[in-house]
């Protein structure tokens, strides 16, 4: 089934620990970003991927590092891992990052505390 | 700094119609999008709108007014499975998509 996946579902983590989360789309989309999803906010941009190779920074990147080696996947690394990180992640894709009928697909989504 | 308002909660009745207002501030104008997001699963596509006017997709209507900065999501002939959160994103001039926080919908018997 076409679409996004991420990996995984849900984590519990301790502070200063490493964690990667994963992103994997098989839509052959172009542009993939990573979001996280805080109770009364919006959904904030960490990182973003127009093509592969390419990376840029969101609203919110510190802390967070990505990859964009080829076109379907898109991991997010958190180097030390902080409690205000805490939050619900969200991997999207979409098939261009300039078009105006662009329109972005999200994963399931991956559900991050950090203790 | 850009900004997405629309209101944190709404209740409507079963069969009804509903409004969900968005207003916004932003440093440019690229499309306005509506997604629905069912409480723990990710945003769902509904509406994009680009230019003026009202975009009509069987029960779902979205509005823009540019000049305003104003949109709407209109909802009729409400089912219990449109309890969701709706959110509203517009995207900017560099062709980000900047999001409110969404517009959690009740629905009532």
């Amino acid at each position: 089934i076409a679409g996004i996946t991420q990996a995984p579902t849900s984590q519990i983590l301790a502070a200063g620990r490493r964690m990667t989360l994963r992103c994997t789309q098989d839509m052959r989309h172009n542009a993939m970003y990573w979001y996280r999803q805080d109770l009364g906010l919006g959904l904030r941009l960490i990182h973003y991927s127009n093509t592969a190779g390419t990376t840029g920074k969101g609203e919110v990147p510190d802390g967070y590092s990505v990859s964009r080696a080829n076109t379907d996947d898109f991991p997010l690394t958190l180097a030390s891992a902080v409690p205000s990180q805490t939050s619900v992640y969200f991997c999207a894709s979409s098939d261009s990052a300039g078009s105006h009928a662009d329109t972005q697909y999200f994963g399931p989504g991956t559900r991050l505390t950090v203790l | 700094g850009q900004n997405i308002d629309q209101p944190t909660e709404m209740t409507a009745t079963e069969g009804a119609i509903v409004q969900i207002n968005c207003t916004y501030q932003t440093s440019g104008f690229n499309g306005l999008f509506w997604y629905q997001q069912h409480a723990g699963e990710a945003p769902t596509f509904l509406s994009y709108n680009v230019l003026d006017g009202l975009e009509e997709k069987g029960r779902f209507s979205s509005f823009l007014s540019r000049s305003k900065g104003y949109s709407y999501l209109l909802l009729k002939e409400l089912q219990m499975k449109d309890s969701a959160s709706y959110l509203c994103a517009v995207r900017d001039s560099n062709y980000q998509l900047i999001w409110g926080a969404g517009t959690k919908l009740i629905i009532k018997p």
